[in-house]
């Protein structure tokens, strides 16, 4: 079956350290998003690439990086500069035309 | 950016009744979806609906895009509806931000049996 997989579902980083969260498709789907979401909160966005080799930042890049190698997949880095990583991380993907989002089971990162 | 506000934020049912979610936004939108967040943190897509109206069993969806706002029913509620439910609209300019959604803070839907 087609869909998203996310990986891994729980991770546990230690201060100062850089993580990198997996983000993989098989939908064929153009565009890939990362969404970030606090307790009680809605998502916020990250970044987004709507093709292979681009991509741009959301409203909360800053600390984040990600890459866009492959149309399958979109991993998303923590870096030590994100002050406030402990959050649930969501990936999506969206075909170029119907827009229709669907979404991974998330990754919860906690700071230890 | 554009805004989206959803209404009611919480919401308790007993199980076979009906209930409405609102979404407003503040700008022209080419995109608007309505998600469902199980206690498990799984968003299910449940519509995808810039205009006009449509049904999926028990819910359905009708977005007043003129008016900017958009309207979840919910019939017969069962305990497994319970969750968070989401709008999240797309801009009306392409280009770039084409795809890209803000999402609203959510309705927290609460079903007893």
């Amino acid at each position: 079956d087609g869909g998203i997989t996310q990986s891994p579902k729980y991770l546990f980083r230690k201060e100062g350290q850089n993580v990198t969260l997996s983000c993989e498709q098989n939908l064929n789907h153009d565009a890939m998003y990362w969404y970030r979401q606090d307790p009680g909160q809605g998502l916020r966005l990250i970044y987004y690439s709507q093709i292979v080799n681009d991509f741009q930042k959301g409203d909360i890049a800053e600390g984040y990086s990600v890459s866009r190698e492959k149309k399958e997949s979109f991993p998303l880095t923590v870096t030590s500069a994100q002050k406030n990583p402990t959050a649930f991380y969501l990936c999506a993907s969206s075909p170029r035309v119907h827009y229709g989002y669907t979404f991974g089971s998330g990754t919860r990162l906690t700071v230890v | 950016g554009i805004q989206v506000e959803q209404s009611p934020p919480d919401l308790i049912l007993q199980e076979g009744a009906n209930s409405t979610l609102r979404c407003n936004f503040s700008d022209s939108v080419n995109n608007l979806q309505w998600f469902h967040q199980n206690p498990w943190g799984q968003l299910i897509n449940l519509f995808y609906i810039p205009s006009g109206t449509k049904q999926n069993g028990r819910l359905s969806a009708t977005t007043v895009a003129t008016e900017r706002y958009s309207l979840l029913y919910i019939s017969s509620s069962q305990t497994t509806d319970s969750g968070v439910y989401f709008c999240a609209v797309g801009p009306l300019a392409g280009g770039t931000s084409y795809g890209k959604l803000t999402f609203g803070q959510g309705t927290i839907l609460t079903v007893h049996p």
